[in-house]
């Protein structure tokens, strides 16, 4: 199907665990985001890519890496999980940076006990 | 960076009454001004945006104004339907790669 997907939509993982949150688009856009959405702080950049293999921080990138090696994939990956990082997370792409629309997944539920 | 400022976080009305939500941005050099619809349980999708030279847009119910002066834009709906009930974000796009910062998001309820 086209569009954009994420996987898993809910996870409940450990404190100290890694844990990857995958992000695939049909699209071929350039430019692909990860946002966290938590209450009283809208929607917030972690990280951002321009083009396979460039990738750059945004607002809380904190404890996250991100990889671009394909286009159409964009995993987010909590190294060592902290209860701090329990949020909804979305994924996001556009054609031509934000300065266009941006397309949004359903979003991945994530809580670290 | 400054977050943008978006007011009310929450708004009810009736259904058939109007809303506006109101959002203030900080970089005067900001041209273009998103806002999003977020229904329970979705992503964020575009309803209606706006570039800086123009100062309102209309789409059917929706419209968007722009006072470049004051850094406001406003987000308008008319004739609201219970299906209009969701969390509205705006945005601003910053730096080189026009990022989105969003604003903290309203939550409009229509009650039938």
């Amino acid at each position: 199907d086209a569009g954009i997907t994420q996987s898993p939509r809910y996870k409940i993982t450990e404190t100290g665990r890694q844990v990857t949150l995958m992000c695939h688009q049909t699209w071929s856009h350039s430019y692909m985001f990860w946002y966290r959405q938590d209450l009283g702080h809208g929607l917030r950049l972690i990280y951002y890519s321009a083009a396979a293999d460039i990738t750059d921080k945004g607002e809380v990138p904190d404890g996250y890496v991100v990889s671009r090696s394909k286009t159409e994939n964009f995993p987010l990956t909590l190294e060592s999980a902290t209860r701090s990082q329990t949020s909804v997370y979305f994924c996001a792409s556009s054609a031509d940076g934000m300065n266009t629309e941006a397309f949004f997944g359903q979003g991945t539920r994530l809580t670290v006990v | 960076g400054e977050n943008v400022e978006q007011h009310p976080s929450t708004l009810s009305v009736q259904e058939g009454d109007s809303a506006v939500i109101k959002c203030t941005y900080s970089d005067s050099a900001s041209n273009y001004f998103p806002w999003y619809k977020q229904e329970l349980g979705k992503g964020s999708q575009l309803i209606i945006d706006i570039r800086s030279n123009v100062g309102e847009k209309k789409d059917q119910r929706i419209a968007v104004t722009l006072n470049k002066t004051a850094k406001h834009f406003s987000l308008h709906i008319t004739e609201t339907q219970p299906e209009d009930s969701a969390v509205y974000f705006c945005a601003e796009p910053r730096g080189s790669q026009g990022n989105l910062i969003f604003g903290k998001g309203t939550k409009l309820s229509v009650k039938p």
